[in-house]
């Protein structure tokens, strides 16, 4: 069964850190690209980053871009991001979500669809 | 731009049949799309993609209840036999290169 759990979450003040962990199991977590999605309170589903399997090509949004960092560590079954200089606006429910079958070749990566979902971690960002 | 559009709500009774809607903006008429649940205080869960063709490939257990088509631009989910757990969020995803992933603003449903 394939399980995806998130940690990490937790209460920060504006300007501060967090990382975050999802713990995979249930499939080969090396053969797959892996994402963020955050959830803010009420809103809907904005991704954040995406990283494939090799770690090789690594995207960001635009609103997160230069103060998140996406990260894997394969021998550990683990994806991460790192948050630095959080802003109120990063409060969310952050999801790590499996790529179905997202490629990369030629310099450039073609995702597709999210196939299994993690419980979410809750990230708030207020003083 | 590759933009997702789904009306915020929709409502029908336990038991009847509802369809949702989600339109993919100008130029992107061809685009695949997934749908996703999301219950009340849970993760999504990854429902089907659906082609623009109207062919579609389920999850794991997802119910023969759950049905998707397509007609031009849009794409639609149909639950059929409507269950009280059936009230959730559903979103709908697309994908490209250079474009990463993309959602819809999502469908709350509500089973009277």
């Amino acid at each position: 069964e394939v399980q995806l759990v998130e940690s990490g979450g937790g209460l920060v003040k504006p300007g501060g850190s967090l990382r975050l962990s999802c713990a995979a199991s249930g499939f080969t977590f090396s053969s797959y690209s892996m994402n963020w999605v955050r959830q803010a309170p009420g809103k809907g589903l904005e991704w954040v980053s995406s990283i494939s399997s090799s770690s090789s090509y690594i995207y960001y949004a635009d609103s997160v871009k230069g103060r998140f960092t996406i990260s894997r560590d394969n021998a550990k079954n683990s994806l991460y991001l790192q948050m630095n200089s959080l802003r109120a606006e990063d409060t969310a429910v952050y999801y790590c979500a499996r790529d179905l079958n997202g490629y990369c070749s030629g310099g450039s990566c073609t995702p597709t669809l999210a196939d299994y979902w993690g419980q979410g971690t809750l990230v708030t960002v207020s003083s | 731009q590759l933009v997702l559009t789904q009306s915020p709500s929709a409502s029908a009774s336990l038991g009847a049949s509802v369809k949702l809607t989600c339109t993919l903006s100008s130029g992107h008429s061809s685009y695949a799309i997934a749908w996703h649940q999301q219950q009340p205080e849970k993760g999504p869960r990854y429902l089907m993609k659906l082609n623009s063709d109207g062919s579609h490939s389920k999850g794991d257990g997802i119910p023969d209840r759950f049905s998707g088509s397509s007609s031009g631009a849009e794409r639609y989910l149909t639950i059929s036999s409507l269950q009280s757990e059936d009230e959730a969020d559903y979103y709908c995803q697309t994908w490209g290169t250079g474009i990463h992933w993309v959602f819809g603003g999502g469908t709350k449903l509500t089973v009277l």
